[in-house]
């Protein structure tokens, strides 16, 4: 069974740029949720696509968006960078079976200056 | 959405049990309690999961009272390498709705 993988495991932006990050759910999972994670905080939830359309957000700007492709990986895309923006990017699938538990992957690294 | 309150921090020693105790007062009818654990710089990873009474497997406890608005973690022996961070979860992912992590609980293993 793969678990859930993001790429990459770093990256380096400058205010004002773009950014997308990667993920590839675990197999047989169909749903997934992407987080952010500040230093010394909780993960907070961005949003969630099922069946390839978001179908739950969290309080975050339009300049965060998603996509989720046929095969259920999914990417996270960030315009206009703000320093505020540096945290760790948490990528987590699930199944829609009832109540299924998330399961994340390590994480993507976003520092920006 | 369903807040949890946790203890911001805990030690222990080698060997002991420890128990984490998690509240969610306005817990809504269908939703569930998820225990994570977090080591730095990695993904949270799933522990535990439970509705009501008490959940056993093979790394963790939970319980849970009838009125469910707190649950308790319990972790049996634990040893160095239990050392994390430790987030009740409480919520419903296949709604749709968002979880809610609170900012867990610091657990350190001392030998």
């Amino acid at each position: 069974e793969t678990g859930v993988t993001q790429s990459p495991t770093h990256l380096i932006k400058t205010r004002g740029q773009q950014v997308t990050l990667r993920c590839s759910s675990q197999s047989g999972h169909n749903t997934v949720s992407w987080y952010q994670q500040a230093l010394g905080q909780g993960p907070q939830f961005i949003f969630q696509y099922y069946r390839e359309e978001e179908n739950g957000r969290g309080n975050f700007p339009p300049r965060f968006s998603g996509l989720q492709f046929p095969n259920y990986s999914s990417e996270l895309n960030v315009n206009a960078l703000e320093l505020d923006d540096s945290a760790l990017y948490l990528c987590a699938s699930s199944s829609t079976e009832v109540h299924s538990p998330l399961h994340f992957g390590n994480g993507t690294r976003l520092t920006v200056t | 959405l369903a807040k949890t309150t946790q203890p911001i921090s805990m030690d222990s020693y080698e060997g002991q049990e420890v128990n984490i105790t998690c509240s969610h007062n306005n817990i809504a009818t269908n939703d569930y309690i998820t225990w994570y654990q977090q080591f730095p710089s990695q993904g949270p990873r799933f522990i535990i999961q439970g509705y009501k009474t008490k959940v056993t497997n093979e790394v963790a406890s939970l319980f849970i009272p009838a009125d469910r608005k707190s649950s308790t973690l319990s972790l049996p022996r634990v040893s160095l390498s239990d050392t994390a961070v430790y987030y009740c979860l409480v919520g419903d992912v296949g709604s749709a709705r968002q979880l809610t992590f609170g900012s867990g609980t610091q657990l350190t293993v001392l030998p």
